[in-house]
């Protein structure tokens, strides 16, 4: 079954802690993102990385860190420093001009 | 700057055509995009189209774009009640990177 896997698909943290979300893709495509969806508002990038080892900030990346150590994982992790972490993430990966969303995590910070 | 702008609400009756529209601001893109996501969902590609078409169509949905006034536009015929969901634009400028729409809801009522 090829697709994007993203777990847990609830999370809840106290303030100060810092999650781990989980993106695996099977999909077999280099290019993998994070982006963070609020409610009335579109899709905002947080990382992406084009190829295993390297990734780039994009437009909210404060308070957020992520690694890219093999192809198919692109783990994000909420730090503490993000003030606002209330919201739906959600992980792509793709090709030359698609890309394929995974399922989303609604995280909520208590 | 880049900047992708929609309507936030459409409602249709059932059996109608629905109309989505998109403007955006970058005359650089190159593919522009129709993403649907349906409540607690990731998003679904739903169709692209290069910049240098007209028109696009993939059974019930059509896509026209006009470059000239950078809008973008899905149909969607004989609209059902399954269509109900919340309908992204983006477009994607020289990168792999995309920049969505805030989203336009489609409630399909009987």
């Amino acid at each position: 079954d090829g697709g994007i896997t993203q777990s847990p698909k609830y999370l809840f943290r106290k303030e100060g802690q810092n999650v781990t979300l989980s993106c695996e893709q099977n999909l077999n495509h280099d290019a993998m993102y994070w982006y963070r969806q609020d409610p009335g508002q579109g899709l905002r990038l947080i990382y992406y990385s084009q190829i295993v080892n390297d990734f780039q900030k994009g437009d909210i990346a404060e308070g957020y860190s992520v690694s890219r150590e093999k192809k198919e994982s692109f783990p994000l992790t909420v730090t503490s420093a993000q003030k606002n972490p209330t919201a739906f993430y959600l992980c792509a990966s793709g090709t030359d001009n698609e890309q394929f969303f995974g399922p989303g995590t609604r995280l909520t910070v208590l | 700057g880049e900047d992708v702008e929609q309507s936030l609400f459409l409602s249709v009756r059932e059996g109608d055509s629905s109309v989505i529209n998109c403007t955006y601001t970058d005359s650089s893109s190159t593919y522009l995009y129709w993403y649907k996501q349906e409540p607690g969902a990731g998003l679904q590609l739903l169709t692209y189209i290069f910049s240098n078409m007209d028109m696009k169509q993939d059974q019930r949905l059509t896509v026209l774009l006009n470059k000239k006034d950078k809008h973008l536009s899905l149909r969607i015929a004989d609209t059902q009640t399954g269509d109900s969901a919340i309908y992204f634009c983006a477009e994607s400028i020289l990168t792999d990177k995309l920049i969505f729409g805030t989203g336009t809801r489609l409630q399909v009522f009987p």
